[in-house]
Protein backbone atom coordinates (compact mmCIF):
# COMPACT_ATOMS: atom_id res chain seq x y z
CA UNK A 1 0.00 0.00 0.00
CA UNK A 2 0.76 3.41 -0.67
CA UNK A 3 2.72 5.25 2.22
CA UNK A 4 3.07 9.22 3.03
CA UNK A 5 6.83 9.76 1.23
CA UNK A 6 8.69 13.05 2.32
CA UNK A 7 11.75 14.34 0.17
CA UNK A 8 14.49 15.16 1.09
CA UNK A 9 15.16 12.48 3.61
CA UNK A 10 18.56 13.89 5.23
CA UNK A 11 19.11 17.83 4.80
CA UNK A 12 21.89 19.87 5.90
CA UNK A 13 22.00 23.93 5.79
CA UNK A 14 23.45 26.37 7.13
CA UNK A 15 22.52 29.45 9.18
CA UNK A 16 20.37 31.61 7.75
CA UNK A 17 19.73 29.30 5.08
CA UNK A 18 16.65 28.80 3.33
CA UNK A 19 15.45 24.92 3.12
CA UNK A 20 11.96 23.41 1.22
CA UNK A 21 10.48 19.99 2.51
CA UNK A 22 7.88 17.87 0.40
CA UNK A 23 5.41 15.56 1.80
CA UNK A 24 3.07 13.64 -0.55
CA UNK A 25 0.27 12.35 1.13
CA UNK A 26 -1.15 9.16 0.69
CA UNK A 27 -3.68 8.99 -2.04
CA UNK A 28 -6.91 10.03 -1.28
CA UNK A 29 -6.36 11.50 1.79
CA UNK A 30 -7.38 15.29 2.03
CA UNK A 31 -5.24 16.39 5.12
CA UNK A 32 -1.71 16.90 5.75
CA UNK A 33 -0.39 17.87 9.04
CA UNK A 34 3.34 18.74 9.95
CA UNK A 35 5.66 18.04 12.71
CA UNK A 36 9.03 18.86 14.48
CA UNK A 37 10.63 16.49 16.99
CA UNK A 38 13.94 17.73 18.52
CA UNK A 39 16.62 15.17 19.75
CA UNK A 40 14.81 13.75 23.07
CA UNK A 41 11.46 15.42 22.77
CA UNK A 42 7.97 14.48 21.43
CA UNK A 43 6.47 15.10 18.23
CA UNK A 44 5.51 19.42 18.08
CA UNK A 45 2.35 20.13 15.94
CA UNK A 46 3.43 23.05 13.39
CA UNK A 47 0.40 23.30 11.25
CA UNK A 48 -2.20 21.37 9.49
CA UNK A 49 -4.39 21.28 6.15
CA UNK A 50 -7.30 20.55 5.10
CA UNK A 51 -8.78 20.52 1.43
CA UNK A 52 -6.03 23.07 0.85
CA UNK A 53 -6.92 25.34 2.96
CA UNK A 54 -5.23 25.70 6.83
CA UNK A 55 -6.88 23.88 9.22
CA UNK A 56 -5.01 24.63 12.50
CA UNK A 57 -1.89 26.44 13.78
CA UNK A 58 0.44 25.06 16.33
CA UNK A 59 3.97 26.30 16.98
CA UNK A 60 5.52 26.98 13.75
CA UNK A 61 7.54 30.23 14.00
CA UNK A 62 6.85 32.97 11.70
CA UNK A 63 10.19 32.09 9.73
CA UNK A 64 8.08 29.11 8.37
CA UNK A 65 5.78 29.13 5.81
CA UNK A 66 3.70 26.26 4.48
CA UNK A 67 0.90 24.90 1.72
CA UNK A 68 -1.22 22.61 0.55
CA UNK A 69 -1.10 22.28 -3.46
CA UNK A 70 -3.84 21.38 -5.62
CA UNK A 71 -2.62 18.19 -5.86
CA UNK A 72 -2.60 17.81 -2.43
CA UNK A 73 1.04 17.52 -1.54
CA UNK A 74 2.40 20.20 0.94
CA UNK A 75 5.67 21.98 1.52
CA UNK A 76 7.06 23.11 4.45
CA UNK A 77 9.37 26.58 3.75
CA UNK A 78 11.99 27.11 6.20
CA UNK A 79 13.65 30.81 6.32
CA UNK A 80 16.48 32.24 8.25
CA UNK A 81 17.71 28.80 9.65
CA UNK A 82 18.79 28.68 13.18
CA UNK A 83 20.66 26.08 14.85
CA UNK A 84 17.41 25.33 17.03
CA UNK A 85 15.92 24.45 13.88
CA UNK A 86 17.62 21.01 13.83
CA UNK A 87 14.92 18.69 14.03
CA UNK A 88 13.57 15.69 12.67
CA UNK A 89 10.28 17.09 10.47
CA UNK A 90 7.50 14.57 10.00
CA UNK A 91 4.34 14.92 7.63
CA UNK A 92 1.39 12.70 7.99
CA UNK A 93 -1.93 12.21 6.01
CA UNK A 94 -5.57 11.31 6.97
CA UNK A 95 -8.45 11.34 5.50
CA UNK A 96 -10.55 13.47 7.35
CA UNK A 97 -14.10 13.48 5.43
CA UNK A 98 -15.12 10.46 7.44
CA UNK A 99 -14.97 12.04 10.58
CA UNK A 100 -12.61 9.60 12.65
CA UNK A 101 -9.24 9.95 10.93
CA UNK A 102 -6.21 8.21 11.58
CA UNK A 103 -3.18 9.75 10.74
CA UNK A 104 -0.59 7.98 8.96
CA UNK A 105 3.20 9.19 9.40
CA UNK A 106 5.83 9.65 6.96
CA UNK A 107 9.87 8.56 7.70
CA UNK A 108 10.79 12.29 8.11
CA UNK A 109 13.06 14.30 7.07
CA UNK A 110 16.06 14.89 9.23
CA UNK A 111 17.16 18.73 9.11
CA UNK A 112 20.47 19.61 10.65
CA UNK A 113 21.72 23.42 10.28
CA UNK A 114 25.42 23.74 10.98
CA UNK B 1 -8.08 19.70 23.16
CA UNK B 2 -8.09 18.07 26.71
CA UNK B 3 -4.90 17.65 27.95
CA UNK B 4 -3.65 13.81 29.29
CA UNK B 5 -1.46 12.87 31.67
CA UNK B 6 0.52 9.23 31.61
CA UNK B 7 3.52 7.83 33.62
CA UNK B 8 6.79 8.27 32.16
CA UNK B 9 7.68 5.22 31.99
CA UNK B 10 6.66 1.75 32.22
CA UNK B 11 8.28 -1.68 31.97
CA UNK B 12 6.79 -5.11 30.86
CA UNK B 13 7.94 -8.85 30.47
CA UNK B 14 8.09 -9.92 27.05
CA UNK B 15 4.69 -12.53 26.51
CA UNK B 16 3.05 -10.78 29.33
CA UNK B 17 0.26 -7.86 28.81
CA UNK B 18 1.41 -4.31 28.54
CA UNK B 19 -1.32 -1.68 30.56
CA UNK B 20 -0.94 1.62 29.73
CA UNK B 21 -2.86 4.11 31.73
CA UNK B 22 -4.12 7.39 30.42
CA UNK B 23 -5.92 10.04 32.77
CA UNK B 24 -7.76 12.70 30.46
CA UNK B 25 -10.16 14.30 33.27
CA UNK B 26 -10.91 17.29 31.23
CA UNK B 27 -12.38 15.46 28.17
CA UNK B 28 -15.38 17.05 26.25
CA UNK B 29 -18.50 14.60 25.15
CA UNK B 30 -17.11 14.91 21.29
CA UNK B 31 -13.56 14.17 21.81
CA UNK B 32 -11.78 10.80 21.08
CA UNK B 33 -9.54 8.77 22.68
CA UNK B 34 -6.47 8.31 20.41
CA UNK B 35 -2.78 6.18 21.07
CA UNK B 36 -0.08 6.31 18.96
CA UNK B 37 3.52 4.91 19.33
CA UNK B 38 6.84 5.99 17.54
CA UNK B 39 9.71 3.68 17.38
CA UNK B 40 12.97 5.13 17.93
CA UNK B 41 12.51 7.66 15.65
CA UNK B 42 10.64 6.48 13.18
CA UNK B 43 7.18 8.27 12.44
CA UNK B 44 4.58 7.72 15.15
CA UNK B 45 2.35 4.80 14.25
CA UNK B 46 -2.00 4.62 15.26
CA UNK B 47 -2.94 2.27 17.37
CA UNK B 48 -6.60 2.30 18.03
CA UNK B 49 -9.17 4.56 19.15
CA UNK B 50 -12.18 4.93 20.72
CA UNK B 51 -15.22 7.70 22.16
CA UNK B 52 -16.61 5.40 25.08
CA UNK B 53 -17.05 2.26 24.13
CA UNK B 54 -14.40 -0.46 24.57
CA UNK B 55 -12.33 -1.40 21.46
CA UNK B 56 -10.31 -3.77 20.32
CA UNK B 57 -8.08 -4.61 16.49
CA UNK B 58 -5.10 -7.08 15.73
CA UNK B 59 -2.44 -4.85 17.77
CA UNK B 60 -4.27 -3.96 20.71
CA UNK B 61 -7.15 -3.15 23.11
CA UNK B 62 -8.59 -0.03 24.16
CA UNK B 63 -10.17 -0.16 27.89
CA UNK B 64 -12.31 3.60 28.40
CA UNK B 65 -14.05 4.43 32.28
CA UNK B 66 -17.37 5.19 31.71
CA UNK B 67 -16.82 8.47 32.34
CA UNK B 68 -14.54 8.75 29.99
CA UNK B 69 -12.01 10.68 32.53
CA UNK B 70 -9.40 7.91 31.75
CA UNK B 71 -8.53 5.22 29.71
CA UNK B 72 -6.09 1.91 29.49
CA UNK B 73 -4.29 0.17 26.31
CA UNK B 74 -3.23 -3.15 26.52
CA UNK B 75 -0.91 -4.95 24.60
CA UNK B 76 -2.14 -8.48 24.69
CA UNK B 77 1.37 -9.94 25.26
CA UNK B 78 4.07 -7.60 24.34
CA UNK B 79 6.96 -8.48 22.48
CA UNK B 80 10.30 -6.74 22.31
CA UNK B 81 9.05 -4.95 19.48
CA UNK B 82 6.65 -3.19 20.93
CA UNK B 83 9.51 -1.24 23.09
CA UNK B 84 8.21 2.42 22.22
CA UNK B 85 7.27 5.84 23.47
CA UNK B 86 3.28 5.28 23.67
CA UNK B 87 0.93 8.24 22.89
CA UNK B 88 -2.18 8.83 24.72
CA UNK B 89 -4.60 12.05 22.61
CA UNK B 90 -7.77 13.29 22.99
CA UNK B 91 -9.22 15.20 20.12
CA UNK B 92 -11.63 16.95 18.39
CA UNK B 93 -9.94 17.56 15.53
CA UNK B 94 -6.15 18.32 14.94
CA UNK B 95 -3.67 15.91 16.77
CA UNK B 96 -1.40 17.10 19.48
CA UNK B 97 1.29 14.95 21.18
CA UNK B 98 1.69 15.65 24.92
CA UNK B 99 4.33 13.25 27.06
CA UNK B 100 4.16 9.94 26.48
CA UNK B 101 5.03 6.82 28.11
CA UNK B 102 8.47 4.54 27.43
CA UNK B 103 7.62 1.35 27.37
CA UNK B 104 10.11 -1.19 27.43
CA UNK B 105 9.93 -4.64 27.38
CA UNK B 106 11.86 -6.83 28.40
CA UNK B 107 13.25 -10.44 27.51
Amino acid sequence: AAGVIQSPRHLIKEKRETATLKCYPIPRHDTVYWYQQGPGQDPQFLISFYEKMQSDKGSIPDRFSAQQFSDYHSELNMSSLELGDSALYFCASSYRGGGQEKLFFGSGTQLSVL
Amino acid sequence: DAKTTQPPSMDCAEGRAANLPCNHSTISGNEYVYWYRQIHSQGPQYIIHGLKNNETNEMASLIITEDRKSSTLILPHATLRDTAVYYCIVRVVDMRFGAGTRLTVKP
